[in-house]
């Protein structure tokens, strides 16, 4: 079973557009990441997201943690060729477990196209 | 600094073969994470050390699967023998506490194949 559902699983867009993925869950997360992946490379964390209704910024990217803590979502304005990935979120159930143990979804992949 | 480093970058074995991962973590990093994802599904953890101890390793498929960290710097990671099955991306990851939070610094993966 799933823990973590992201969609889309695949993104096309050309340079320029905005695009959202969402990452959704039955289960409460006391915080979740979101990593960005390229080939042959590890995930890189790209932010951490602990409070229901946490917006985050990153330059243009925008990232939310929902109320209820279930749910986020990462928003790309103006993609960029260099925004090309996999795109991955990973929640931590309970405070209390080890904060390595996170559970992955299963990704977005992201073509950007010039 | 050095991030974490990986060895081999890939691996093609036979069923039954031994094969043993290597993890380098950050220098300084007590905490070593390894991490798999196989063809189609997502990344799972699979243990995790302090130092040279084994904080949880729940995440172990089978005795099939040893870790090490001696000495506490880097790890090894042994399938054997391994199946069709073990095949998919291994990642190692560090980082300096375990708390809520804190960053993990992954290494590029280890791709192995078994035929």
């Amino acid at each position: 079973t799933q823990l973590l559902e992201q969609s889309p699983q695949f993104l096309s867009i050309q340079e320029g557009e905005n695009l959202t993925v969402y990452c959704n869950s039955s289960s409460v997360f006391s915080s979740l990441q979101w990593y960005r992946q390229e080939p042959g490379e590890g995930p890189v964390l790209l932010v951490t997201v602990v409070t229901g209704g946490e917006v985050k910024k990153l330059k243009r990217l925008t990232f939310q943690f929902g109320d209820a803590r279930k749910d986020s979502s990462l928003h790309i304005t103006a993609a960029q060729p260099g925004d090309t990935g996999l795109y991955l979120c990973a929640g931590l159930p309970d405070k209390n477990t080890n904060a390595g143990k996170s559970t992955f979804g299963d990704g977005t992949t992201l073509t950007v196209k010039p | 600094e050095a991030g974490v480093t990986q060895f081999p970058s890939h691996s093609v074995i036979e069923k039954g073969q031994t094969v043993t991962l290597r993890c380098d973590p950050i220098s300084g990093h007590d905490n070593l994470y390894w991490y798999r994802r196989v063809m189609g599904k997502e990344i799972k953890f699979l243990l995790h050390f302090v130092k040279e101890s084994k904080q949880d390793e729940s995440g172990m498929p089978n005795n099939r699967f040893l870790a090490e960290r001696t000495g506490g710097t880097y790890s090894t990671l042994k399938v054997q023998p391994a199946e069709l099955e073990d095949s998919g991306v291994y990642f190692c990851a560090s980082s300096l506490g375990a708390v809520l939070g804190e960053t993990q610094y992954f290494g590029p993966g280890t791709r192995l194949l078994v035929l």
